[in-house]
């Protein structure tokens, strides 16, 4: 199964601040990367897809990038309702693989 | 507009069976495939298997042994049933659809005695 490195796990930042989480694959998923953003007691939605496709209704804020193992979500600047858990995932070959998840908070 | 709800029970005793139902509206499950997700209090979610659209299936090979997974299309519902539950298998179940595109709200489930 392919393993997903995810970084950092717990972040604190600023209103206005430019944010990055990365995911790491133990192999290449061409670009079968997600992301996911996930607040306290609602299920997952998704932020972006297939690496860099923005979900229809979410704010131009988010961002993704990456290719081969290494792909990242950036937010360009922080919101306070971007306060949650974020996770990304590989729909690349075998079972899909969740990263461990970063926990964004507001400093 | 598409929607996917989880129902079962929220308590299973240990050494049980879990049966869980997904059931969805807005799209067809003879057109895109449904996942069972299942994520721990405060953990990462797992990946338990896939219903595809063409009714073949696909398992976490961590799970196999005691996953299946079925569906009815005449009243859009896709079925989890995991055998021999222990305590580690707490944690809220989700249906999704496609690549986690669209999610259920989750149903939690308690393994205990």
């Amino acid at each position: 199964d392919i393993q997903m490195t995810q970084s950092p796990s717990f972040l604190s930042a600023t209103v206005g601040d430019r944010v990055t989480i990365n995911c790491k694959a133990s192999q290449n998923i061409n670009k079968y990367l997600n992301w996911y953003q996930q607040k306290l007691g609602e299920a997952p939605k998704r932020l972006i897809y297939n690496t860099n496709s923005l979900q229809t209704g979410i704010p131009s804020r988010f961002s993704g990038s990456g290719s081969g193992t290494d792909y990242t979500l950036t937010i360009s600047s922080l919101q306070p309702e971007d306060v949650a858990t974020y996770f990304c995932l590989q729909h690349n070959s075998g079972p899909w693989t969740f990263g461990g998840g970063t926990k964004l908070e507001l400093k | 507009q598409v929607q996917l709800k989880e129902s079962g029970p929220g308590l299973v005793q240990p050494s049980e069976t879990l049966s869980l139902t997904c059931t969805v509206s807005g799209f067809s499950l003879t057109s895109y495939s449904v996942s069972w997700v299942r994520q721990p209090s405060g953990k990462g979610p797992e990946w338990m298997g896939r219903m595809w659209y063409d009714g073949d299936t696909a398992y976490n090979s961590a799970l196999k042994s005691r996953l299946s997974i079925s569906r009815d299309t005449s009243k859009n519902q896709v079925f989890l049933k995991m055998n021999s539950l222990q305590t580690d298998d707490t944690g809220t179940y989700y249906c999704t659809r496609e690549t986690g595109r669209d999610w259920g709200q989750g149903v939690m489930v308690t393994v205990s005695s």
